[in-house]
Order: C-alpha cells, then sequence, then structure tokens
C-alpha cells in the first residue's frame, strides 16, 4: 500500500530560526514528490515539485531534497516568519501520475 | 489568471440534511478533483473527472454522495443525508491534463468547510 510519512506532526519554533520537516514515502513506482503550504481555512498551495532526478529545489527560504534511493524528502525554512505559521503537505504522485499519495501534514508555529 | 473557485466558503447543517458545495476550475482544465480534509489529516480523493466523464471514484460514499460535472467545466458535490463525520473541508482542484503532479497547473481551490451538528 502507497504510503507517505511525515513528521514530526507539530513543530512550534521562533521567530528567524530554521526548521526541517521530513517525509519518508512508500510510494511505487516513484514519479514526483512536491510539497504542499496550507494555510488555516485556506486550500494547499504548490512550493516545490521534483522528479526522479532532481535531488534539491529551492523556492525562496523553502529548500526541498529528495533522495530517491531511501525514499526520503526534507523541507527546510530558512529564517522562519511568522506568516510560514501553516501545515505543510507531502504528496507523492504514483509512476502513472495519476495517483496522489498525501502525507497528513507538519502543522507548524512560527511565533516571536 | 483565476484560481479555482469554490462555494460556499463554509457551512453548518443538522445531520441527515443535504448539502452542495460548488467549484469553479481554472478556465481550460479538463481534469477537476473533489477531496475530503478531515481536520488534522492529509486530503482523500473523492472523485476525478476527465472533461465531464468520471474517471476515478472509487471512495466516494456513493451511498450519500454523488457529484457531477455536466458539461465538463464547472461541478458540483452534494451529500444526502449528512453525518456528523462528513465534517471537513471539501476541497476542489483542477489540472490542465490527466497526471496531475507532472503539470506544473496542479491547483487547489480555497475549499468549502462544513460542519454537521
Amino acid at each position: 500500500k502507497n504510503q507517505v510519512e511525515q513528521s514530526p506532526q507539530s513543530l512550534i519554533i521562533l521567530e528567524g530560526k530554521n526548521c526541517t520537516l521530513q517525509c519518508n514515502y512508500t510510494v511505487s513506482p516513484f514519479s514526483n514528490l512536491r510539497w504542499y503550504k496550507q494555510d488555516t481555512g485556506r486550500g494547499p498551495v504548490s512550493l516545490t515539485i521534483m522528479t526522479f532526478s532532481e535531488n534539491t529545489k529551492s523556492n525562496g527560504r523553502y529548500t526541498a531534497t529528495l533522495d530517491a534511493d531511501t525514499k526520503q524528502s526534507s523541507l527546510h525554512i530558512t529564517a522562519s516568519q511568522l506568516s510560514d505559521s501553516a501545515s505543510y503537505i507531502c504528496v507523492v504522485s504514483d509512476g502513472g501520475g495519476n495517483k496522489l499519495t498525501f502525507g497528513t501534514g507538519t502543522q507548524l508555529k512560527v511565533e516571536l | 489568471e483565476a484560481g479555482v473557485a469554490q462555494s460556499p466558503r463554509y457551512k453548518i447543517i443538522e445531520k441527515r440534511q443535504s448539502v452542495a458545495f460548488w467549484c469553479n476550475p481554472i478556465s481550460g482544465h479538463a481534469t477537476l478533483y473533489w477531496y475530503q480534509q478531515i481536520l488534522g489529516q492529509g486530503p482523500k480523493l473523492l472523485i476525478q473527472f476527465q472533461n465531464n466523464g468520471v474517471v476515478d471514484d472509487s471512495q466516494l460514499p456513493k451511498d450519500r454522495f454523488s457529484a457531477e460535472r455536466l458539461k465538463g467545466v464547472d461541478s458540483t458535490l452534494k451529500i444526502q443525508p449528512a453525518k456528523l463525520e462528513d465534517s471537513a473541508v471539501y476541497l476542489c482542484a483542477s489540472s490542465p491534463g490527466r497526471r496531475p503532479i507532472i503539470s506544473m497547473g496542479y491547483t487547489f481551490g480555497s475549499g468549502t468547510r462544513l460542519t454537521v451538528v
């Protein structure tokens, strides 16, 4: 069964600090992995997308890494801001690109 | 480019009542998805349309849920009768093609938050 597991489930950090969110998946065959940011009461917004051949992708202060051998991905947030408070969801697509498997998300809270 | 539009934003109903949600995808997007997101969980696909045809509705509780996309553009999702466990955010998404994660145009709407009391 295809699964995507994220850790930690929740995280509280101080403004300006860095943090790293983890995603492990068992989706096979693998096609792509995407990180989404979901603000409370809003739909998910795509941050990065990586294919099998890519091992890092940046979007401003967000940097995602992918290790297709160990089936792990991470999302690193640099110099966090209050507006980074949200749920971060890891989504993996299978080889056919038709099935998406969602993680349950990491709830990040950035405090002063 | 306008995003995926959903309405209403919020809805509170009593159990056993019926409710309908509406979604207008990005113009030209052939594929439309309805997801159910229960608090603290990731979205779960309910149904996927390709134009006006159903591609995948394997996780749609067909005894109470129905969806249509008659003209291949906007779509409605209906619940009748609603149960307490249907309380969730219902997300609509669209993409240009059938392979969502490959397409950078895969976009979610803001969702409809349903509370069943």
